[in-house]
């Protein structure tokens, strides 16, 4: 059974820093691609970075360039993202994904607030 | 970045038929096919299908799925209560190098 598990949210403030990560089981971690998706409050999905299963490319939303980034660690089967300069609209729900959507965690939630 | 067109709610009686549409153009939805994704309140989502009509197991065969052009649809046959959520769908878009998703579906089983 594949299990996702985030962890490393939690409140912030404006202009602050957080380092999401997300440890994957029962799944070949390397090679797959992976994706960040977030959900803010009463919204819906938006995808927010993705990596190729080499890590030689990242994908980011053009609102999160330049102040988040993705990584991963295939030998810990884990992903992670780095997120810099935090916005009170980058308060959500963070999903780790893995390839096509197939795989789920139960999120970590962001606060960005004062 | 661009989204995916989805109508933002539908309504059916129980035990009938719905279907959820998702359009999007040729470089995401016909490029390589929709996600779709059902998400209970309080809970993160689920897959229900991708590369158009790609079943997970486990996914109840009262669901289905399929594509024409670029637009994709979700059927689900004999609505129970259990199918009340949001539904999603995504693809993949070969030009902008990135997930694009529709604004989701709330479907309500009356």
């Amino acid at each position: 059974e594949v299990q996702v598990v985030e962890s490393g949210g939690g409140l912030v403030q404006p202009g602050g820093s957080l380092r999401l990560s997300c440890k994957v089981s029962g799944f070949t971690f390397s090679n797959a691609w992976m994706s960040w998706v977030r959900q803010a409050p009463g919204k819906g999905l938006e995808w927010v970075a993705t990596i190729k299963g080499d890590g030689s490319e990242t994908y980011y939303v053009d609102s999160v360039k330049g102040r988040f980034t993705i990584s991963r660690d295939d030998a810990k089967n884990s992903l992670y993202l780095q997120m810099n300069s935090l916005r009170a609209e980058d308060t959500a729900m963070y999903y780790c994904v893995t390839e096509t959507m197939t795989n789920w965690g139960q999120g970590t939630l962001v606060a960005v607030s004062s | 970045q661009a989204g995916l067109t989805q109508p933002p709610s539908v309504s059916k009686d129980l035990r009938q038929t719905a279907t959820l549409t998702c359009t999007g153009n040729s470089n995401n939805v016909g490029y390589q096919g929709a996600v779709w994704l059902q998400q209970h309140p309080g809970h993160p989502p689920k897959l229900l299908f991708y590369r158009d009509t790609n079943r997970p197991s486990g996914i109840s065969e009262r669901l289905s799925a399929s594509r024409s052009g670029n637009t994709a649809s979700l059927t689900i046959t004999g609505l129970q209560p259990e199918d009340e959520a949001d539904y999603y769908c995504s693809a993949w878009d070969a030009i902008l190098r990135a997930w694009v998703f529709g604004g989701g579906t709330r479907l309500t089983v009356l």
